[in-house]
């Protein structure tokens, strides 16, 4: 069953501090995964997006690493802030017939001054 | 920086009651989705729309369901009878294209169903 699963659930830290959000994925055939940040009552707004052969992409703070053999994805904040608190979905692309989005169920993420 | 735009924000209806969720996707955009995402949970397809059809759509979107592109700016989905389980922010999406195109989701629409 294509699924994407991530942990934590939720997640919290104080302003400054680095985390580390993963994802693990069982989707087939893979096309591309992404992370998203979803603001409380937002759409989601895509971070950053990798392909099979990206091992690494960065987006300011935000470092997302994937690796296609495990079928594991992490995303890397860097020196927090009280703008990070949301929730992180990570979201799988698969080509079957036509791409089709697979979402995680997110982590939600709470920055503390 | 183009925007996919939902109106209302939140509505409120009757169950039983017939709603129309509104939807400005990017004007260069080609392909369009709603997807629903009920309190708590992950976000779900509901369905993708494209050349003026229904592309693909989930086990969620039933007959209750349809989806109308009325003129060349707006993207409906239409709720026919509500039920209580509809209750969900529902989220419009759009597209330039397929695979490596990413999508640019609207801010969404919370649906009460009382």
């Amino acid at each position: 069953k294509n699924q994407v699963e991530q942990s934590p659930q939720s997640l919290i830290i104080l302003e400054g501090k680095n985390c580390t959000l993963q994802c693990n994925y069982t989707v087939s055939p893979f096309s591309n995964l992404r992370w998203y940040k979803q603001d409380t009552g937002r759409g989601p707004v895509s971070l950053t997006i990798m392909t099979f052969s990206e091992n690494t992409k960065s987006n300011g703070r935000y470092t997302a690493t994937l690796d296609a053999d495990t079928k594991q994805s992490s995303l890397h904040i860097t020196a927090s802030q009280l703008s990070d608190s949301a929730s992180y979905i990570c979201v799988v692309t698969m080509l079957s017939g036509t791409y089709k989005y697979i979402f995680g169920t997110g982590t939600r993420l709470k920055v503390l001054a | 920086e183009p925007e996919v735009t939902q109106t209302p924000s939140h509505q409120v209806t009757q169950m039983g009651q017939e709603v129309i969720l509104r939807c400005v996707p990017i004007s260069n955009h080609l392909y369009f989705y709603w997807y629903r995402q009920i309190l708590g949970q992950k976000v779900e397809f509901l369905v993708s729309f494209y050349n003026n059809e229904i592309s693909e759509k989930s086990e969620i979107f039933d007959d209750q369901f349809s989806v109308e592109r009325p003129d060349g700016s707006n993207f409906t989905l239409k709720i026919r009878s509500t039920k209580l389980e509809d209750s969900a922010m529902y989220f419009c999406a759009s597209s330039e294209g397929t695979g490596e195109y990413g999508y640019t989701f609207g801010s969404g629409t919370r649906l009460t169903v009382v």
